[in-house]
């Protein structure tokens, strides 16, 4: 149980274009899901939370104009990153929040998507 | 969150225990210890997590002190795929990680 997916696993675009994430939990509900990414060489970095049917919660930093997410469902939230350029190549990865067992909750974590901007 | 501290690297021979250890001699009475994993170019992966009692499942043992000053992860039979970054950390809910530099461990054959 407790399974998060990521579409696509890579992508690559030209700069100035958009790209979108999906990120799912298959097999529970999830009223919280996270946006994080990752530079080569460094630690996972937030980069924002949504909680579902409400505005996303975005870090320090992280520009909501340009990463929108979108969190419409209980088993679904997306990731846009628009106008992208090749700074914003890296690899993003969400996860989604599931109650375990009734004390301290879990993240559990999609297999991350690659963008690679041109 | 409670500050954490790992050693950067570890080896372990295949078919051994890993003890992957962790300090947070700040830590509140209100704050889980947990620990995840990233095996390489893959999202993290959920291992276990525990308040002040140790903890065991399929994957494998989380020991915490009884002043719940440091902690310890073990692996009891690495296997070559457990060669991973080690994270541990502290927090109050699952919904506030905080990813530091983790352990890299390397199982060796």
């Amino acid at each position: 149980g407790a399974v998060v997916s990521q579409h696509p696993s890579w992508v690559i675009c030209k700069s100035g274009t958009s790209v979108k994430i999906e990120c799912r939990s298959l097999d529970f509900q999830a009223t919280t899901m996270f946006w994080y990414r990752q530079f080569p060489k460094q630690s996972l970095m937030l980069m924002a939370t949504s909680n579902e049917g409400s505005k996303a919660t975005y870090e320090q930093g992280v520009e909501k104009d340009k990463f929108l997410i979108n969190h419409a469902s209980l088993t679904l939230s997306t990731l846009t990153v628009t106008s992208a350029h090749p700074e914003d190549s890296s690899f993003y990865i969400c996860s989604a929040s599931s109650p375990a067992g009734g004390w301290g909750e879990t993240q559990y974590f999609g297999p991350g998507t690659r963008l690679l901007v041109l | 969150d409670a500050k954490t501290t790992q050693p950067p690297s570890m080896d372990c021979a295949e078919g051994r225990a890993a003890n992957l250890p962790c300090n947070h001699s700040t830590i509140s009475g209100n704050e889980y210890v947990y620990w995840y994993r990233q095996i390489h170019s893959q999202g993290p992966q959920y291992i276990i997590h525990g308040l002040k009692n140790n903890e065991t499942n399929e994957m494998a043992s989380l020991i915490i002190t009884e002043d719940r000053k440091s902690s310890t992860l073990i692996l009891p039979h690495a296997t070559l795929r457990d060669t991973a970054v080690y994270y541990c950390i502290v927090t109050s809910g699952a919904n506030n990680l905080f990813f530091g530099t983790g352990t890299r461990l390397t199982v060796i054959p």
